[in-house]
């Protein structure tokens, strides 16, 4: 199984919601990262956990909210968030994060989040 | 800090064309260099990595190469296929820790 699920596929939600996005893997990969994706722009790296802990935080505004509750799950928990924060919210997962030269990351579909 | 480039943002070519995507970073340690496809609205799957040691990868009609003193790789994709349409997106991982740095990407249109 060389999949990564993330759900929901489509998200619409106004500022006052709470929301949670998710996203798993059953690799048995140690290392899972969030992205952010505008229209026509790369995907930006949010956060990354290896081990279930928070290695990375990109600067990110505290409105989003990651959480590694186990080694296949990651969760991003959304909050007051703004209409330019609408985009493409792609999850992805490797080994590890300090791996060998040929790992590569797995990328889910992504959710596409709309906030109004 | 690395600086991804793609060259050309947007390719059209009639079907059964060869062509060349560009890539080009710049900071050449780079621990792999790899290719990535993404279709409108949806996750990238991954069409070659090329190890820092590696000069090139083939898959079918993909052929990426790397020479790293330049800071430069190509992607080359034989006998187009509309298919083929889809966004290519080079990305690189510097030394051993998986960050990566992702070039904006090439549209490519394949027309029938």
């Amino acid at each position: 199984d060389t999949e990564v699920t993330q759900t929901p596929k489509h998200l619409v939600m106004g500022m006052t919601n709470k929301k949670s996005l998710k996203c798993e893997q059953h690799m048995g990969h140690r290392a899972m990262y969030w992205y952010k994706q505008k229209a026509k722009k790369p995907p930006e790296l949010m956060f990354v956990y290896s081990y279930e802990k928070l290695s990375i935080n990109e600067s990110v505004p505290s409105r989003f909210s990651p959480e590694c509750p186990n080694s296949s799950l990651l969760n991003l928990h959304l909050h007051a968030l703004q209409p330019e924060d609408s985009a493409l919210y792609l999850c992805a997962s490797s080994p590890t994060l300090q791996g060998a030269s040929t790992d590569t990351q797995y990328f889910g579909p992504g959710t596409r989040l709309t906030v109004l | 800090k690395q600086e991804v480039t793609q060259i050309p943002a947007a390719l059209s070519v009639p079907e059964g064309e060869n062509l060349v995507l560009n890539c080009s970073f710049t900071d050449s340690a780079i621990y792999n260099l790899q290719w990535f496809r993404q279709d409108p609205g949806k996750g990238l799957t991954s069409l070659l990595l090329i190890q820092s040691s590696q000069r090139e990868q083939t898959s079918g009609r993909l052929n990426a190469s790397l020479d790293k003193s330049s800071g430069r790789s190509t992607l080359y994709i034989a006998a187009s296929q509309p298919g083929d349409s889809a966004t290519y997106l080079c990305a690189n991982v510097l030394e051993n820790f998986n960050k990566f740095y992702f070039g904006s990407g090439t549209k490519l249109n394949v027309k029938p």
